[in-house]
C-alpha cells in the first residue's frame, strides 16, 4: 500500500487568483491520478499523470486550467487556475500501480472560491 | 463506455441491522471492481475488491460478489455499527482501456442509528 498525503488540506480564495496542490506518496508509484468530487457529488477525473510524459487530460478538463506537473515518482501538483466560485470542490489525488490494479487516495484539499 | 449505477442514499439503518447496497456496472473489457468508503471530513479509503468472476472481496465484515452475469457488485454486511456511517463509493477499473482509471458510481451514504 502507499501513503499519500495533500497539501494545503483546505484553502479560501479569490475568483481569479490560482492555487497549486501538492501530493506526496510515501512510496514510488508509476501512476497519479487526480480527481474532482464538488459538492454532494461523486469522483470526477480530472486527469492521469505519469512521470516523464505530458498529463492525460479527461473530457471537459483542460491543461491550460488544470496544469499538472510529475517531476517524479513520488509527487505531483496540480494547479486550479483563474478561479471562479464553479470550481469550489474536494480535489483528491491518487496513486498506484499497474500490476496491483488498486489506488490510495489522499485525503483531499477542500477548496471554496469566493 | 464505463459506467457504475448505485442504489441512491441516503440508507438509514438501526444499529446491527443487515445492509445492502447495491451496485452494477457497464465495461467493455473485464473490469477489476471497488468498494471505496469514505468518513466524514476524510479521504477516500480501499474497503475491498475483486478482480474477476465469482471473486468475493471482504473487510471488516463488507463482502462483495463480482457477478459477471448480473454485472453486479454489492455490498453486504450482517450486522452494521454507528462507525459503519460513511459514503460508500462502488467503482471499476476496466484495464482494457489502459492505465488503470477508476469510474465511481454516485455514492450511497449510509446512516447507522443507536
Amino acid at each position: 500500500s502507499a501513503v499519500i498525503s495533500q497539501k494545503p488540506s483546505r484553502d479560501i480564495c479569490q475568483r481569479g487568483t490560482s492555487l497549486t496542490i501538492q501530493c506526496q506518496v510515501d512510496s514510488q508509484v508509476t501512476m497519479m491520478f487526480w480527481y474532482r468530487q464538488q459538492p454532494g457529488q461523486s469522483l470526477t477525473l480530472i486527469a492521469t499523470a505519469n512521470q516523464g510524459s505530458e498529463a492525460t487530460y479527461e473530457s471537459g478538463f483542460v491543461i491550460d486550467k488544470f496544469p499538472i506537473s510529475r517531476p517524479n515518482l513520488t509527487f505531483s501538483t496540480l494547479t486550479v487556475s483563474n478561479m471562479s466560485p464553479e470550481d469550489s470542490s474536494i480535489y483528491l489525488c491518487s496513486g498506484g500501480e499497474v500490476s496491483y490494479n488498486e489506488q490510495f487516495f489522499g485525503p483531499g484539499t477542500r477548496l471554496t472560491v469566493l | 463506455g464505463d459506467s457504475v449505477t448505485q442504489m441512491e442514499g441516503p440508507v438509514t439503518l438501526s444499529e446491527e441491522a443487515f445492509l445492502t447496497i447495491n451496485c452494477t456496472y457497464t465495461a467493455t473489457g473485464y473490469p477489476s471492481l471497488f468498494w471505496y468508503v469514505q468518513y466524514p471530513g476524510e479521504g477516500l479509503q480501499l474497503l475491498l475488491k475483486a478482480t474477476k468472476a465469482d471473486d468475493k472481496g471482504s473487510n471488516k465484515g463488507f463482502e462483495a460478489t463480482y457477478r459477471k452475469e448480473t454485472t453486479s457488485f454489492h455490498l453486504e454486511k450482517g450486522s452494521v455499527q454507528v462507525s459503519d456511517s460513511a459514503v460508500y463509493f462502488c467503482a471499476l477499473s476496466d484495464r482494457a482501456g489502459g492505465g488503470n482509471k477508476l469510474t465511481f458510481g454516485t455514492g450511497t451514504q449510509l446512516k447507522v442509528e443507536l
